[in-house]
């Protein structure tokens, strides 16, 4: 347990569905993270929030909707995915953006 | 320009053995060094952590760092099966509060029983 939690852990959607996935830290730390890991490929850093402020967006396509309400909660918010959009979603967590991340145990995504 | 490179892989040794995992990087002024396992399907988990020029030990696992010639190791003693895995390593490019970690692609290890 890392003290990052993210749900669901598994969601099955269609191309034409609209999901969240939520993420919450309980460590205290002021920078958030998503990243993308399709399967065999290395992790893709997709958003940085920075004390709830987006910092980076990684030319993420629009379909892809992030959301920090405050420092502890992240969400991405999934509308009209494409079957390439099915990876494994990691949600982490930091101090301050250089300092070491904690990661939660991942959303594993697959469009239909 | 790449900022931190490690070899895919994979690296293969038999159980009992040394395995060692290398990273290099590009940017001097680099100060902050992770190497994190990930086993397949599962998300990454922080090992070592090392700041300073030399040797940090964790069991069996050492972390070495070297900033002149910009490499950071990972050494697994007593290899074992279960540290089948891909090893991430990552840097703070800056080494401040401003700059975000910068993952390598990882290497994937088997450890052969």
């Amino acid at each position: 347990e890392t003290g990052v939690t993210q749900t669901p852990r598994h969601l099955v959607m269609g191309m034409t569905n609209k999901k969240s996935l939520k993420c919450e830290q309980h460590l205290g730390h002021n920078a958030m993270y998503w990243y993308k890991q399709s399967a065999k490929k290395p992790l893709e850093l997709m958003f940085v929030y920075n004390f709830k402020e987006q910092t980076e967006n990684n030319s993420v396509p629009s379909r892809f909707s992030p959301e920090c309400p405050n420092s502890s909660h992240l969400f991405l918010h999934l509308h009209t995915l494409q079957p390439e959009d099915s990876a494994l979603y990691l949600c982490a967590s930091s101090r301050y953006r250089g300092d070491i991340q904690y990661f939660g145990a991942g959303t594993r995504l697959s469009v239909l | 320009q790449k900022e931190v490179e490690q070899n895919s892989g994979p690296l293969s040794v038999p159980e009992g053995a040394i395995a060692s995992l290398n990273c290099t990087y590009s940017d001097r002024v680099s100060q902050s060094f992770f190497w994190y396992r990930q086993y397949s399907g599962k998300s990454p988990e922080l090992i070592m952590s090392i700041y300073s020029n030399g040797d940090k030990e964790d069991g069996r696992f050492t972390a070495q760092l070297n900033k002149a010639s910009q490499y950071v190791s990972l050494l697994i003693r007593d290899s074992q099966p279960s540290d089948s895995a891909t090893y991430l390593c990552a840097l703070n490019p800056g080494g401040g509060s401003n700059y975000k970690l910068t993952f390598g692609k990882g290497t994937l290890l088997t450890v052969n029983p």
